[in-house]
């Protein structure tokens, strides 16, 4: 069955420092993988998403993820994190109709000035 | 695109009471998704349509839950004999058939069942 293991529950980091959020994921073939981020109220957002190809995809707002098929690992990176960042973030798999999504436990960042 | 709306917001009731949450979709999504998330947790899915069928539905939690898009438009999360242990919220997302992983999410509905 598929899974995501999110092994961090809580990150802090000062505002302007690189941020890297872990991901492994357990599933039968190479999932589609994707990364959500939910600010206090709000409605998860889609940050990025990986499907094949290039395994370092682009996503909004600066993140970028790498997909590394040996290690089963999709982890978020920041170059430099601001302090709107704040929030939770959930990494996500999913098959191809993906009428099934499983989200990680979610890492809640915490920036400080 | 207005996003995805969901309501109420928040739903206080007593155990056994029914309940029942409205979700409306991006209008040109047909695929809708339902959710429930607890505190500390990724959602987790329960049931979604495409247009006003639903596809899948054995992950609802219990025959006590149960979801209706009649028009293949707006749809309804219903809980029967509500317990505390469905305190949560409820979550949905729509859409584009084809179109994977790019889920739109609503701000929620937050039960609390006393």
């Amino acid at each position: 069955a598929q899974s995501v293991t999110q092994p961090d529950i809580h990150i802090t980091v000062s505002e302007g420092a690189s941020l890297e959020l872990r991901c492994n994921y357990s599933y039968g073939a190479t999932p589609y993988l994707f990364w959500y981020v939910q600010s206090p109220g709000q409605g998860l957002q889609l940050l990025l998403k990986y499907f094949s190809g290039d395994t370092l995809v682009q996503g909004i707002k600066g993140f970028e993820a790498e997909f590394k098929r040996s290690q089963s690992s999709f982890n978020l990176r920041k170059p430099s994190v601001h302090w709107s960042d704040a929030a939770e973030y959930f990494c996500a798999v999913a098959p191809y109709n993906n009428n099934d999504m499983r989200f990680g436990a979610g890492t809640r960042l915490t920036v400080k000035p | 695109d207005t996003g995805v709306s969901q309501n109420p917001r928040h739903k206080i009731t007593k155990r056994g009471q029914n309940v029942t949450f409205r979700c409306d979709p991006i209008s040109e999504h047909n695929r809708l998704y339902w959710y429930r998330q607890t505190l500390g947790q990724g959602p987790e899915f329960l049931t979604y349509f495409q247009n006003e069928a639903q596809l899948e539905k054995s992950r609802l939690l219990s025959d006590r839950f149960s979801a209706e898009r009649p028009k293949g438009s707006f749809s309804t999360l219903e809980i029967q004999r509500t317990e505390q242990g469905d305190s949560a919220m409820y979550l949905c997302a729509s859409s584009r058939q084809g179109v994977t992983g790019e889920l739109f999410f609503g701000e929620g509905s937050r039960l609390t069942v006393l």
